[in-house]
């Protein structure tokens, strides 16, 4: 079965720039999609197939995909974007990563 | 707006089945721009996909969870269901229903609220 691989935390200063990556093979061949779950709620749609972001979502928030490596780049850190991130794919069926757990300094 | 509910047991005992019913509003379970299905996320855990189905009828089950599935539509009711079967402890999750943009191949773009089931004696 298709494997993500997410790193388990990232940490970044308010302010600056995060980068959550999600490896899977040949990932880059794939739709990506990203999702954002704070504390006690249910995820929401954050980025889908790569880089397209849903009505509502901010700019901060941006993603790319090649090779083996799918990228969420959130600009500009807030507070509020403390969170748990997954990313999504199709492989004969629907595939989560583990998650990241964005920690703002 | 678009909303999706749970509703259903929050306490399930091992070995039997689990039955949970979504109900959406502000949007048709028979519209073929969508397609819908269940997620559920163990305790600290990420969200693990259970199965979809499309407006024709088809549909879509993790093969990890192998015949435990059954998902059911009442279109009259713009319902749908799910049965899991003989549960265990490692079923218990908050379990959400969800809807697909187009195919079950593309992003989910909605999820429900949630609701917790504990499998346990």
């Amino acid at each position: 079965s298709y494997e993500l691989t997410q790193p388990l935390s990232v940490s970044v200063a308010l302010g600056q720039t995060a980068k959550i990556t999600c490896g899977g093979n040949n990932i880059g061949g794939k739709n990506v999609h990203w999702h954002q779950q704070k504390s006690g709620q249910a995820p929401v749609l954050l980025i889908y197939r790569d880089r397209n972001r849903p009505s509502g979502i901010p700019e901060r928030f941006s993603g790319s995909n090649s090779g083996n490596t799918a990228t969420l780049t959130i600009s500009r850190v807030q507070a509020g974007d403390e969170a748990d991130y997954y990313c999504q794919v199709w492989d004969s069926c629907v595939v989560f990563g583990g998650g990241t757990k964005l920690t703002v300094l | 707006q678009l909303q999706l509910q749970e509703s259903g047991p929050g306490l399930v005992k091992p070995s039997e089945t689990l039955s949970l019913t979504c109900t959406v509003s502000g949007a048709s379970i028979s519209s073929s721009s969508y397609c819908w299905g269940w997620i559920r996320q163990p305790p600290g855990k990420g969200p693990e996909w259970i199965g979809s189905f499309d407006y024709s009828g088809n549909t879509y089950h993790n093969p990890s969870l192998k015949n435990r599935v059954a998902i059911s539509v009442d279109t009259s009711k713009n319902q749908f269901s799910l049965k899991l079967s003989s549960v265990t402890a490692a079923d218990t999750a908050v379990f959400y229903c969800a809807r697909h943009f187009g195919s079950v191949q593309l992003e989910v773009d909605y999820w429900g609220q949630g609701t917790p089931v504990t499998v346990s004696s």
